[in-house]
């Protein structure tokens, strides 16, 4: 049982060069989440899940993008990165009606140049 | 819009030291609140929680938090810190609207550093 998985740890990107953040669960979570955490503001939500098929958007979704096939996963991708787009991210996962099971992955942390 | 306010950015005690930590949220229903704790290096984990009940909360490691309905708050207290308590430290809001929890509303953390 893995829980929650985030690759890459790290990764370093040009200004408008895409990529994809894997986030994988294996814990039958419907409820899947995007943050990012950056020094001074905390986590802010990006986008969310509450189960395959359905996203919804957080507090900044904008330069990201989400999708939801399957339970297990739920890749986020930045189709143009941008040094603002320097950041922490975590994905996090729950069970409807029992918030206090969230798990939060290891995190991917990305540079922008 | 739901924010949540910690006052405290950066706190530096010396270990038996006793901590408060200030959490001051911004919504009039129904919440759920949370205390977590990232150490350097790792992912966020759960300190605490609070849905309904006793408001007086206990978590991991000694830590305590009680919620103040009439003052929008939700304090982190310890007694006495211990080293191994330096790390950031997030207040988290879920609030209630017709059974959709699923967005956790984070404050902007407090890093805290308790000397030896």
């Amino acid at each position: 049982n893995a829980g929650v998985t985030q690759t890459p740890k790290f990764q370093v990107l040009k200004t408008g060069q895409s990529m994809t953040l894997q986030c994988a669960q294996d814990m039958n979570h419907e409820y899947m989440s995007w943050y990012r955490q950056d020094p001074g503001m905390g986590l802010r939500l990006i986008h969310y899940s509450v189960g395959a098929g359905i996203t919804d958007q957080g507090e900044v979704p904008n330069g990201y993008n989400v999708s939801r096939s399957t339970t297990e996963d739920f890749p986020l991708r930045l189709l143009s990165a941008a040094p603002s787009q320097t950041s922490v991210y975590f994905c996090a996962t729950w069970f409807p009606g029992a918030p206090d099971t969230q798990y939060f992955g290891p995190g991917t942390r990305l540079t922008v140049l | 819009a739901q924010s949540v306010s910690q006052h405290n950015h950066h706190v530096i005690l010396s270990e038996a030291a006793s901590l408060e930590l200030g959490c001051n949220y911004s919504y009039g229903g129904t919440v759920n609140l949370f205390w977590y704790v990232q150490y350097p290096g790792q992912h966020l984990q759960l300190l605490l929680k609070y849905f309904s009940g006793d408001p007086l909360v206990k978590g991991i490691k000694g830590f305590e938090a009680e919620f103040i309905k009439s003052k929008f708050s939700f304090n982190l207290r310890k007694p006495s810190v211990q080293w191994s308590d330096t790390a950031e430290y997030f207040c988290a809001v879920n609030a209630h609207r017709g059974g959709a929890t699923n967005k956790l509303i984070f404050g902007t953390g407090t890093l805290l550093a308790v000397q030896p």
